[in-house]
Order: structure tokens, then sequence, then C-alpha cells
């Protein structure tokens, strides 16, 4: 069984449309992350956090994009209006080893068109 | 802030022979360093990690890297590779003090027959 869960595995959208993409951590931990893959290039950091708050975000995370962990289980990435460009493979991470060693989820792929 | 470099972007070897995948990293601080291995159409999977103690670290299945400060280097190295360890292979350094994984823009490594 997978450590972490992320849903949906792939969607597609129109350019304009909000995305949520879910993340379960199955085990009880503080630390969460998003983090994205555009085809070809590097893994980056999205966001970090900590205890129900965001502790540290990247020049991408701008204002289109929103994290929340409602229910205490599910960790959630909002992306308000997608573009082109928001195209790519995004991770979901929980911490462990006092937030020093991360755990990946398979990834949700998002196409926008 | 830090920052991490692989050196080769593709490294295509014959099976049982050696391999090394090399990475560097910069920081001002003091860091952690992982490897993580991403098999076509798969998540991110943590390879081996250097957070302390010993510089030599292994994995369970046959890879090694070594933490050297002084040449601020993090080299992957297997003895004899198999098939199955085609994958693409990330380096990341995480400052001790930060939440925020780095990672390298990726080798993929290509195990022929």
């Amino acid at each position: 069984e997978p450590e972490v869960t992320q849903t949906p595995s792939h969607q597609v959208t129109q350019m304009g449309q909000e995305v949520i993409l879910r993340c379960v951590p199955i085990s009880n931990h503080l630390y969460f992350y998003w983090y994205r893959q555009i085809l070809g290039q590097k893994v980056e950091f999205l966001v970090s956090f900590y205890n129900n708050e965001i502790s540290e975000k990247s020049e991408i995370f701008d204002d289109q994009f929103s994290v929340e962990r409602p229910d205490g289980s599910n960790f959630t990435l909002k992306i308000r209006s997608t573009k082109l460009e928001d195209s790519a493979m995004y991770f979901c991470a929980r911490g462990t080893a006092g937030a020093n060693v991360l755990t990946f989820g398979a990834g949700s792929r998002l196409t926008v068109l | 802030a830090q920052s991490v470099t692989q050196l080769d972007s593709q490294v295509p070897v014959f099976e049982e022979a050696p391999v090394e995948l090399r990475c560097n990293y910069s920081s001002s601080v003091s860091v952690y360093l992982f490897w993580y291995v991403q098999y076509p159409n798969q998540g991110l999977q943590l390879l081996l990690k250097y957070l302390s103690g010993s510089t030599l670290v292994e994995s369970i299945n046959g890879f090694e890297a070594e933490f050297n400060k002084s040449q601020t280097s993090f080299h992957l190295r297997k003895p004899s590779v198999h098939i199955s360890d085609t994958a693409e292979y990330f380096c990341a350094v995480k400052e001790t003090s930060g939440s925020r994984l780095t990672f390298g823009e990726g080798t993929q490594l290509t195990v022929n027959p």
C-alpha cells in the first residue's frame, strides 16, 4: 500500500478552469509538500506545509495556487485558473525524520488544453 | 540558496558494467543529500540519503554514494548494473535548517544488454 496516495492520476482540463489535486498521506504526519515536474525538466519545489500552515513557498507558487488540509487527512493543491504552462506532473510528499526525508506520491499528471 | 548540478544528462552503459552518476551541490550552510530514482511512468522513490555519520551510504540494491564536503559532491555508484536499473536518477539537496528540497536536472541511466 503506497504511503502517499494522489488523485487523480491524470486530469485534462481547459485553460482557465480550476483544478484540485488531492493527496492522502496515510500516516499521521505534520509536514507536507507539493512539487511539480514539467515534461523533460527537473522537479521544482512549490510549497511546504507544516502544522496546517504554509511554511515556505517558491516563486512559482503565485496567487493562482493555494493549499489546504481541510479535514486533517486530505492535502489539496488548488490551481484557480489554469494556464497552458501549468501542464506538468504534480507530486505530493510527506516529511519524516523531522521533515528531512521526503516520501513522494506517484504524482498527478495535469494537462491543460 | 542551494543548487545542484548533475553533470551528465544521459549515461548509457552495458549490463554488468560499473557506473557513476555525478552530482555536485552548492550551499553556504550545512546540507543533507539525497538520490531519488524515477522509473518510467512512476513517481520519485528515495534511493539513499546522507543526513549525518558515515560519508558513505548504501542502498539495498547495490548503489552507494559518498558525501565529499571538500569537493561538494555526492556521486552515485554501482559496481555492476542490471537492465532493471534503467531509470532517471535525481540528486537533491536540502539545507539542514530549511524545508525546501532542491533537485538536479536528472540523469537518465540506460542499461543495455
